[in-house]
């Protein structure tokens, strides 16, 4: 398996514009999780889903924040309008379990800048 | 809320010295995990502790868990430069999803 695949690798954009993150996580792992890290505020978690059904977004920060996970190989994160506050890297993760039994596989990340 | 404690939140050490970083947290755990990050990577696995007063050994790494299942060490035998990082305690509390800890940054002087 080539692990949690996310994209793009890096994203620049204006404040006010759409920005989609995107995520393919392992196969087999039912739970996938969107983390966001900050200097500030190290790794939060944003929402989670188990078996592709959303089972905690308070970690959602606004309505400007939404996720989806229309199958179980592909999940993705929006923000919309994006402000230069939500600069941050945002890394995916997937497991077989909710409490990460066997460990989180983390995707290599989305570094956004707003500016 | 649920919280837990990463000291110290960094720690510059010779090659060759000691290292260990403390996980604590204020209520009992149901299984904690250590992660390590490198500069401009991503978290990465290393171990899941279950047991109370469980210890483990990944070559020059130990990790304990505290017998009360509140806290959590992970000590680093003679650094070496490819220890630089961020170490990152993840912790479950029975019943709730995973959080992460702040994490301990460790750089080395060779």
């Amino acid at each position: 398996d080539a692990g949690v695949i996310q994209s793009p690798r890096h994203e620049v954009t204006e404040m006010g514009q759409e920005v989609t993150l995107r995520c393919k996580p392992i196969s087999g792992h039912d739970y996938l999780f969107w983390y966001r890290q900050t200097m500030m505020r190290g790794l939060e978690l944003l929402i989670y889903f188990n078996n592709n059904v959303p089972i905690d977004d308070s970690g959602m920060p606004e309505d400007r924040f939404s996720a989806k996970m229309p199958n179980a190989s592909f999940s993705t994160l929006k923000i919309q309008p994006s402000e230069p506050r939500d600069s941050a890297v945002y890394f995916c993760a997937s497991s077989f379990m909710w409490d990460g039994s066997g460990g989180y596989t983390f995707g290599s990340g989305t570094r956004l800048t707003v500016v | 809320g649920q919280q837990v404690m990463q000291i110290p939140q960094y720690q510059h050490v010779q090659e060759g010295e000691d290292f260990t970083t403390y996980c604590n947290s204020s209520t009992t755990l149901s299984n904690i995990q250590w992660y390590k990050q490198r500069p401009g990577g991503h978290p990465v696995f290393l171990i899941q502790l279950v047991k109370s007063g469980e210890v483990k050994k990944q070559k020059r790494l130990t990790f304990q868990f505290g017998e009360a299942k509140k806290n959590s060490s992970l000590h680093i035998t003679a650094t070496q430069t490819t220890d630089v990082g961020t170490y990152f305690c993840a912790v479950s509390v029975y019943n709730n999803d995973m959080r992460f800890g702040a994490g301990t940054r460790l750089t080395v002087k060779p």
